[in-house]
């Protein structure tokens, strides 16, 4: 299975702050990488797919970025109603796989 | 207005088998897969499988052995079934729609239904 190593686990920042959570794939997936926000209590809803496209309805203060088999989802201007954890998944082959996730909090 | 929604038993003992349904509107199961995917407490995602638009399909091998997803397109339902339960399968289970985009990438959500697995 292709592993995929999230970083920073958790993150604390401040309203307006600009934000970067990455991911390493253990082997090459190309474009093959999606990105999710998970609000506590909720369920995930896609932000990013294709690594570097944004999904309907996401606010264009979230994008994605690609360097190899490194990946990052940046927040331009953090916003309280973007507290919440991020995975990343690779879409790449079977089984798809998911980071472990980042917890972002307000400092 | 795409929307899925799980419902089973929240319960379910040692060894038994676990069974959850999917019903979706806003979309044709015959145009679009859904695929599984769950969350132990306090835990990341696990991709457990899927069953594609035409009808096959997909499991996660590390569940492939207890696992079975079939749908009933008249009724916009999909079953999900895995025996051999044990206390590490406690999870938020999720059934989502994939497809639109990429074939593993999951654009909508259901709520999911919490499963505990306890004597």
């Amino acid at each position: 299975d292709i592993q995929m190593t999230q970083s920073p686990a958790s993150l604390s920042a401040s309203l307006e702050e600009i934000v970067t959570i990455t991911c390493q794939a253990s082997q090459d997936i190309g474009n093959w990488l999606a990105w999710y926000q998970q609000k506590p209590g909720k369920s995930p809803q896609l932000l990013i797919y294709d690594a570097t496209s944004l999904a309907d309805g996401v606010p264009s203060r979230f994008s994605g970025s690609r360097s190899g088999t490194q990946y990052s989802l940046k927040i331009s201007r953090l916003q309280v109603e973007d507290i919440g954890s991020y995975y990343c998944q690779q879409a790449h082959s079977n089984p798809p796989t998911f980071g472990g996730g980042t917890k972002l909090e307000l400092k | 207005q795409v929307q899925l929604k799980e419902s089973g038993p929240g319960l379910v003992q040692p060894s038994q088998t676990l069974s959850l349904t999917c019903t979706v509107s806003g979309f044709s199961l015959t145009s679009n897969s859904v695929s599984w995917v769950r969350q132990p407490p306090g835990k990341g995602l696990e991709w457990m499988g899927a069953i594609w638009s035409g009808g096959s399909t997909d499991y996660n091998s590390a569940l492939k052995s207890r696992l079975s997803i079939s749908r009933d397109t008249s009724k916009s339902q999909v079953f999900l079934k895995m025996n051999s339960l044990q206390t590490e399968d406690t999870a938020i289970y999720f059934c989502t729609r994939s497809g639109v985009y990429d074939y593993y990438v999951m654009d909508a959500w259901g709520q999911g239904a919490s499963v505990t697995v306890s004597s």
